[in-house]
């Protein structure tokens, strides 16, 4: 069984750029969610996926955007970016929309310059 | 809104002691209770989970105990190792239908040999 896995794992960026940062769920989980840990801090929550569509969102403004594939892989997109966007991005999978348990990748670090 | 209150860190242990980190939380319904575990370097792991009152959740000689009437979670260890250094998080997921997680702040655990 093949766990969450994100690309990259570390990024640099400059304010004002875009990025895209992606995560292939867990065999068999068809929800994604995406959490965004400032250092020293617990991770927000962002924005869920569930089934190619968007199942609730945090306080993050619009410039945070994502998608869910039909494999339910999923990508968040972040637009002018923002020194303070610097922080590692998690994406959890889950076996079903309302499932307790999520499951967590590694993380990627982005870092804005 | 809900919140997770977890003792500030860090906490200096000897190999062999005791552990306790205390958390509690503020809900409204009945969420779900989970203990994260971070490793340097390295993503979230789900370390242990209590889904009802009086549930105990116990993995890798962690335990710790659903209490409604104190709205407390708090994790224990008997006698703590080396290798249990890390960060520990305690989350709830909240009652809507995307069961985001709601994490406390952290709290980091050194063992020294």
């Amino acid at each position: 069984e093949t766990g969450v896995t994100q690309s990259p794992t570390h990024l640099i960026k400059t304010r004002g750029q875009q990025v895209t940062l992606r995560c292939s769920s867990q065999s068999g989980h068809n929800t994604v969610s995406w959490y965004q840990q400032a250092l020293g801090q617990g991770p927000q929550f962002i924005f869920q996926y569930y089934r190619e569509e968007e199942n609730g969102r945090g306080n993050f403004p619009p410039r945070f955007s994502g998608l869910q594939f039909p494999n339910y892989s999923s990508e968040l997109n972040v637009n002018a970016l923002e020194l303070d966007d610097s922080a590692l991005y998690l994406c959890a999978s889950s076996l079903a929309q309302g499932a307790e348990t999520q499951y967590f990748g590694p993380g990627t670090r982005l870092l804005v310059l | 809104g809900d919140s997770v209150t977890q003792m500030e860190g860090p906490v200096t242990l000897s190999e062999e002691a005791f552990l306790t980190i205390n958390c509690t939380y503020t809900a409204t319904g009945y969420p779900s209770l989970f203990w994260y575990v971070q490793y340097p370097g390295e993503g979230l792991q789900l370390l242990l989970k209590a889904t009802k009152a009086d549930d105990k959740g116990s993995n890798k000689g962690f335990e710790a105990t659903y209490r409604k009437e104190t709205t407390s979670f708090h994790l224990e260890k008997g006698s703590v190792q080396v290798s249990d250094s890390a960060v520990y998080f305690c989350a709830l997921s909240d009652a809507g239908n995307n069961r985001k997680l709601i994490w406390g702040l952290g709290t980091s655990l050194a063992v020294n040999p």
